[in-house]
């Protein structure tokens, strides 16, 4: 197990509600990212957090947005929710910029009806 | 636009066969390509990486080919075992913040 860990395991949302999603990195490490993984796909990158600042976003809406917090948790925020928003959210910690060192954690299922 | 492209999709090998996976990539500014292992319930976890510098990377059963020519490599899985039925996905980064991932590829190791 890595120690990384997330809440909640599982979260059930309509259309249209807002839905926050939480994260704890891995002690000592500093960059939080988050992903996306709808079934049977490979996860994709939404943004990472390093040092409190966002660091990079991938191809995802402003109605996605984050949180990083001076422990280095992380919060995921997702406005409007949408059918296709249903996937499981990933968070992962590294330390610094070294992807060698990143560990994920075991998502939160999102169900958005 | 699939940065990374991945096969095959499902994979079915004896135990004590050996595994292969391919994935090819054309953005030449990767240049770190990870695979991650992904049991039910679980996230990705890290399984073994290669930089670009090198063409072969082994580490216990999991060797990783690179043909940086080519844009492609690969995982070999030697003397698979039922332990190794999994997901496998390949990812290729440049830099550390956007980390692409192929679609996977659900691996059966047969008792």
């Amino acid at each position: 197990e890595t120690g990384v860990t997330q809440s909640p395991t599982h979260l059930i949302k309509t259309r249209g509600q807002q839905v926050t999603l939480r994260c704890s990195s891995q002690s000592g490490h500093n960059t939080v990212s988050w992903y996306q993984q709808a079934l049977g796909q490979g996860p994709q990158f939404i943004f990472q957090y390093y040092r409190e600042e966002e660091n990079g976003r991938g191809n995802f809406p402003p109605r996605f947005s984050g949180l990083q917090f001076p422990n280095y948790s992380s919060e995921l925020n997702v406005n409007a929710l949408e059918l296709d928003d249903s996937a499981l959210y990933l968070c992962a910690s590294m330390r610094g910029q070294s992807t060698d060192t990143q560990y994920f954690g075991p998502g939160t299922r999102l169900t958005v009806l | 636009q699939q940065q990374v492209k991945q096969s095959p999709q499902s994979l079915i090998v004896q135990k004590g066969g050996i595994s292969i996976i391919n994935c090819a990539y054309e953005n030449t500014a990767f240049d770190y390509f990870p695979w991650y292992q992904q049991f039910p319930g679980k996230g990705p976890a890290l399984l073994i990486a290669i930089r670009p510098d090198v063409s072969e990377k082994k580490e216990g059963r999991f060797t990783i080919s690179f043909n940086k020519s080519a844009k492609q490599f690969s995982l070999h899985i030697m003397d698979s075992q039922p332990g190794d039925s999994a997901t496998y996905f390949c990812a290729a980064e440049a830099g550390a913040n956007n980390l692409f991932f192929g679609t996977g590829t659900r691996l059966t190791v047969i008792p």
